[in-house]
């Protein structure tokens, strides 16, 4: 089965860049798809086909995947960034899940 | 648009059974998949399986024996079934609508669900 791998925290300067990574083995050559997680909220997808953010989603919020590493980018890091964020990928017919990374905003 | 219901407590052995209603668009779309994911205690998400309107699914290799989902198209619903229940299957269920990218779009808010006796 494919593996997926996330640091396990973050942490980012208020108004600085966070970078959190997803690594896989040629994870290029697949669609990589990110979500938020609030404390006691459902995941909201932050991101999607690797760099593709969904209708209200801001604009800090990129993407980008290449080789054996994706990464979400959150330019100006906010204080309401502060959240769990889950990579997804599909492995032939499974969806995969990261293990999830703690942004904190310090 | 997605919303969960059923028992949010099972005991162990028994089964447990989760509905998920559709509202603002139809589960009848050929767009989308129609997806539950869990997610334990204080732990990450896991997938379960989904299924398409068709009645076509895919399941979770390490539930598949235990999982069943099924569509109600006419209640523009979906549901899930897993047998045997123990407590390691405590969680969050959520359902939540697969778009043409293999994301994950929109969820329901999540039914806790304990299994105890």
């Amino acid at each position: 089965s494919y593996e997926i791998t996330q640091p396990l925290s973050v942490s980012v300067a208020l108004g600085q860049t966070a970078r959190i990574t997803c690594g896989g083995t040629n994870i290029g050559n697949r669609y990589v798809h990110w979500y938020q997680q609030r404390p006691g909220q459902a995941p909201l997808l932050v991101m999607y086909r690797d760099s593709k953010g969904p209708s209200g989603i801001p604009e800090r919020f990129s993407g980008s995947n290449s080789g054996n590493t994706a990464t979400l980018t959150i330019s100006g890091a906010q204080a309401g960034d502060e959240a769990d964020y889950y990579c997804q990928v599909w492995d032939s017919s499974t969806a995969v899940f990261g293990r999830g990374t703690k942004l904190t905003v310090l | 648009r997605l919303q969960e219901s059923g028992p949010g407590h099972v005991k162990p052995s028994e089964t447990l059974s989760l509905t998920c209603t559709v509202s603002g668009g139809s589960i009848s779309s050929t767009n989308y998949y129609w997806g539950w994911i869990r997610q334990p205690p204080g732990k990450g998400l896991q997938w379960i399986g989904i299924i398409y309107y068709g009645g076509s699914t895919s399941y979770n290799p390490s539930l598949k024996s235990r999982v069943t989902m099924s569509v109600d198209q006419s209640n523009n619903q979906y549901s899930l079934r897993l047998t045997s229940v123990t407590a390691a299957d405590t969680a969050v269920y959520y359902c939540a609508s697969r778009g043409s990218e293999g994301h994950f779009d929109y969820w329901g808010q999540g039914a806790l669900v304990t299994v105890s006796s």
